[in-house]
């Protein structure tokens, strides 16, 4: 079965600090995505990676960025993290564009203070 | 503005009951529509899925409907479980690229 691993499951940062998520899958899937989860506003995309080196941004890019160096991992980095980026973080995976099934990770809890 | 709405925050059901879950959209022209359950402290993990070219698609105790003239999917659990007490999110795809997500209904399934 498919697996995506999320490097933490909870972090506490300084509101300014420079942050970095990492997601990894290990079924040599094409597309990655990082979504944001909050209460009352569902699952929100935030970037996506078609393949190594390529991404787009989704609904939400703002204060976000991403790297993609390697096909099995997809970094999303918080430039200078505010409050308002506390939130639960998700990252998913699918094969290609030919299949519409995700595979999400267990999610980070990020709290900015 | 939300493309994907699901209306009903939480819902409780007897078990052995039908559980209902509602899912409203704005754009004809998504592609696929899905149903993923997210239990606490885990990632979503899909459910069923159905083409816009379809109207109905079975899963043994979960049934996706998909109503396209009132943009309107729901997804029916018989019997419904106390291990289905879950959240559960709909999505569309759109372009066989984006995923929109709507905001999730809780099902608590009473024994």
């Amino acid at each position: 079965d498919v697996k995506v691993t999320q490097s933490s499951r909870y972090l506490v940062k300084r509101t300014g600090e420079k942050v970095f998520l990492e997601c990894v899958q290990d079924m040599d899937h094409e597309n990655m995505f990082w979504y944001r989860q909050d209460p009352g506003l569902g699952l929100r995309l935030i970037y996506f990676s078609y393949d190594v080196k390529m991404k787009e941004k989704g609904d939400i890019p703002e204060g976000y960025s991403v790297s993609r160096e390697k096909k099995e991992r997809f970094s999303l980095i918080l430039e200078s993290a505010s409050t308002n980026q506390t939130s639960m973080y998700l990252c998913a995976s699918r094969r290609d564009r030919g299949l519409v099934k995700l595979f999400f990770g267990s999610g980070t809890q990020l709290s900015v203070l | 503005d939300q493309q994907v709405k699901q209306n009903s925050p939480s819902l409780s059901v007897q078990e052995g009951r039908i559980s209902i879950l509602n899912c409203d959209y704005t754009n004809s022209m998504f592609d696929y529509f899905l149903w993923y359950k997210k239990y606490p402290a885990e990632g979503p993990t899909f459910l069923i899925s159905i083409s816009s070219i379809k109207d109905k698609n079975e899963d043994g105790r979960f049934t996706v409907f998909l109503n396209k003239s009132a943009k309107h999917l729901s997804l029916h659990i018989v019997p419904s479980q106390p291990g289905d007490s879950a959240v559960y999110f709909c999505a569309a795809l759109y372009n066989f690229n984006k995923f929109y997500f709507g905001s999730g209904t809780k099902l608590n399934v009473k024994p």
